[in-house]
């Protein structure tokens, strides 16, 4: 069975600081994909990334990055210099290659508050 | 560029009544999933759609159905509905999953409030 684990339920930090958001995975299966969402006050879920099992190498988008390490099960996101607007409620979420189609397992969420 | 479509946005129904979601796939994405977010959860799979047949099945009550159309878009139907189904229903499409370039696009999703 799949799952994804958010530790960080919610986390504040003031603006300009670099926050990282957590996430840790389990699944049984040898290919399969993660991803990040956002979900801003309004509602939406807006896609950050997806990255599969066989590609580790991290990634950089702006002030956004991630860390995918298959030895840890772990899939963190970075966020570099903190604004306002970057708060939000942030998923990780898990896709098994078995599954037919994109049905995708979410982890709790972590709430993030970027205060000015 | 086309998004996801979902109707309606908001919607407020009572104690055992019945309501109709829709979602509009983006254009040429062949595969539809629905998916509940309770309040404070995390999105829930509910059920997915390929080329109008059901593909995967989650946590959805046997109060509710959907379906695919002939033009791609779904509609979940829910019955009997209870306080409990007050929540955020998304949409996403996509083209199937064994295509290397597939990803998953969200609708805004319809807030439904049973009072």
């Amino acid at each position: 069975a799949q799952k994804v684990t958010q530790a960080q339920t919610e986390i504040s930090v003031v603006e300009k600081e670099d926050v990282t958001l957590d996430c840790v995975y389990e699944t049984r299966d040898t290919t399969y994909y993660l991803f990040w969402y956002k979900q801003p006050p309004s509602g939406e879920l807006v896609f950050l990334i997806r990255r599969n099992s066989f590609d580790e190498q991290n990634e950089i988008s702006g002030r956004y990055s991630w860390n995918f390490q298959k030895s840890t099960s772990s899939f963190n996101f970075t966020i570099t210099a903190s604004q306002v607007v970057d708060s939000a409620v942030y998923f990780c979420a898990l896709s098994e290659a078995n599954n037919a189609g994109n049905m995708l397992t979410f982890g709790g969420g972590t709430r993030l508050m970027v205060k000015p | 560029a086309a998004g996801v479509i979902q109707s309606p946005r908001h919607l407020i129904k009572e104690k055992r009544e019945t309501a109709t979601l829709k979602c509009y796939p983006i254009p040429r994405h062949d595969t539809v999933y629905w998916y509940q977010q309770g309040p404070g959860q995390d999105p829930q799979f509910l059920i997915s759609f390929y080329e109008k047949m059901q593909s995967d099945k989650g946590s959805i009550p046997d109060r509710f159905s959907a379906q695919q159309f002939s033009d791609y878009h779904s509609e979940l139907n829910m019955s009997s509905l209870e306080l409990g189904d007050s929540a955020l229903y998304f949409c996403a499409s996509s083209l199937y999953w064994d295509r290397s370039d597939t990803e998953a696009f969200f609708g805004q999703g319809t807030r439904l409030t049973v009072v």
